[in-house]
């Protein structure tokens, strides 16, 4: 079957770096997207992958290795304003989008 | 930036009632429009497909005939959630794709939270 595994939530400090990991299992791959949620909002893109490597957009920057079904989001100088829910998902062969239940990240000062 | 519109933001409505949430794309022209619902603190579960002039594609598990979607131009697809009960209660969010590939990022409405009373 299809399946993303994303940690349910992390904690870290105003300031800091966290990094986000996601590992998924698709029929096929057309690319991973991470999109950032804040509650009780739609979500909003962040990035999308189809490549390996790293890419990055300004304090965000996403990660791809398609051998090893994994992507992480890093999130640099951490604002208070990034306590979210991190959503990753990936195209299957299908062009049909599979999510991750997303990663409640808690910012403290 | 591309903008999809999404009315009301958020509903209360009698059990037993329908209700009808509208998806729009504002500034491009949508053939596709997703409808997901999101239960607290899950994921985006996609309910159908809905497809400019003709049938939408409803998932496994979903009734079509509790949630009827009509996407009658290429801007505009709604859902209707009829003869609502307190378990459809729930964050009801639209999407479309302004981009010409399957891998162009999806914009969201801002998403309707339905309380069913």
């Amino acid at each position: 079957g299809q399946n993303i595994d994303q940690p349910t939530e992390m904690t870290a400090t105003e300031g800091a770096i966290v990094q986000i990991n996601c590992t998924y299992q698709t029929s096929g791959f057309n690319g991973l997207f991470w999109y950032q949620q804040h509650a009780g909002e739609a979500p909003t893109f962040l990035s999308y992958n189809v490549l390996d490597g790293l890419e990055e957009k300004g304090r965000f920057s996403s990660f791809l290795s398609r051998s090893k079904g994994y992507s992480y989001l890093l999130l640099k100088e951490l604002q208070m304003k990034d306590s979210a829910s991190y959503l990753c998902a990936a195209l299957d062969s299908n062009y049909q989008l599979i999510w991750g239940a997303g990663t409640k990240l808690i910012i403290k000062p | 930036g591309a903008v999809v519109s999404q009315h009301p933001s958020w509903v209360i409505c009698k059990s037993g009632t329908s209700v009808k949430i509208e998806c729009r794309s504002l500034d491009f022209q949508a053939t596709t429009m997703f409808w997901y619902r999101q239960f607290p603190k899950q994921s985006l579960m996609l309910m159908a497909t809905s497809n400019e002039g003709s049938k939408a594609t409803y998932e496994q598990g979903v009734e079509k005939d509790k949630f009827l979607i009509n996407h009658a131009s290429l801007t505009l697809s709604t859902l209707t959630v009829t003869s609502a009960h307190p378990e459809d209660s729930s964050f009801y969010i639209c999407s479309a794709n302004p981009g010409t590939g399957d891998n162009s990022p999806l914009h969201f409405g801002n998403g309707t939270r339905l309380t069913v009373t």
